[in-house]
């Protein structure tokens, strides 16, 4: 099955500055690949997804790249804020109505 | 994307017992997803829960232990049953976005300490 790994487990940014969040994957047929924010105490949130027909996305301050040769994806938040600070998770899946596999997590600290 | 209830919210059980997790859509949707969450840990996928057919499990996870009713489009409940401390964990529904889309949308989740 697929195998999703997430790094860093924690990272800790000044607020105004990126923050960067790597995952690979293991299964060459995953074809949709989203990212979760968790803050505390609540459920999962999407903020941004991309499939596998597409390299780049950017939505405001966040952006996602997918290298699918070396199955790498990555999350990078730009201007990073306090409100950023949370936990967050890769995934990836088959798509549609399919089984989604999390990452490890990162939890993002930004420091005021 | 859909409004996504679940209750409770939290609960302390004793050893032994059972509990029923009950999940609440505003909008029929498909499939409905259950997702495991230890303490400071991933999310495991339990289950998938289609309507009008028996649940899928995924290994690890066996119906006696977590059996599931989706009786229409826009409710599914899980039950997590003869708890043990080990089943202390937030338990998540999700569902998909809708049709042609990949997505899905989590509940606020359901804290449970059993103890």
């Amino acid at each position: 099955g697929e195998n999703v790994e997430q790094h860093p487990s924690t990272l800790s940014v000044q607020e105004g500055d990126s923050a960067v969040i790597k995952c690979t994957y293991s299964d060459s047929a995953s074809n949709y690949f989203p990212w979760y924010k968790q803050e505390l105490g609540k459920g999962p949130q999407l903020i941004i997804d991309i499939r596998s027909n597409v390299g780049e996305k950017k939505d405001q301050r966040i952006a996602v790249t997918l290298n699918k040769t070396a199955k790498h994806f990555s999350l990078h938040i730009t201007e990073t804020q306090p409100e950023d600070s949370a936990v967050y998770f890769c995934a990836a899946s088959f798509g549609g109505y399919q089984k989604v596999t999390f990452g490890t997590g990162t939890k993002l600290q930004v420091i005021p | 994307s859909a409004v996504i209830s679940q209750k409770p919210s939290r609960d302390i059980c004793q050893r032994g017992t059972s509990l029923t997790i009950q999940c609440q859509v505003d909008s029929q949707v498909t499939m409905m997803f259950w997702y495991r969450q230890q303490p400071g840990q991933s999310l495991t996928l339990i289950a998938t829960a289609n309507q009008g057919s028996e649940a899928t499990y995924e290994s690890g996870f066996v119906i006696d232990k977590f059996p599931i009713s989706r009786p229409n489009l826009t409710f599914s409940t899980l039950t997590v049953s003869n708890m043990s401390p080990e089943d202390s964990s937030i338990y998540l529904c999700s569902v998909e976005g809708g049709s042609g889309t990949y997505e899905q949308y989590f509940g606020p989740g359901t804290r449970l300490t059993v103890t």
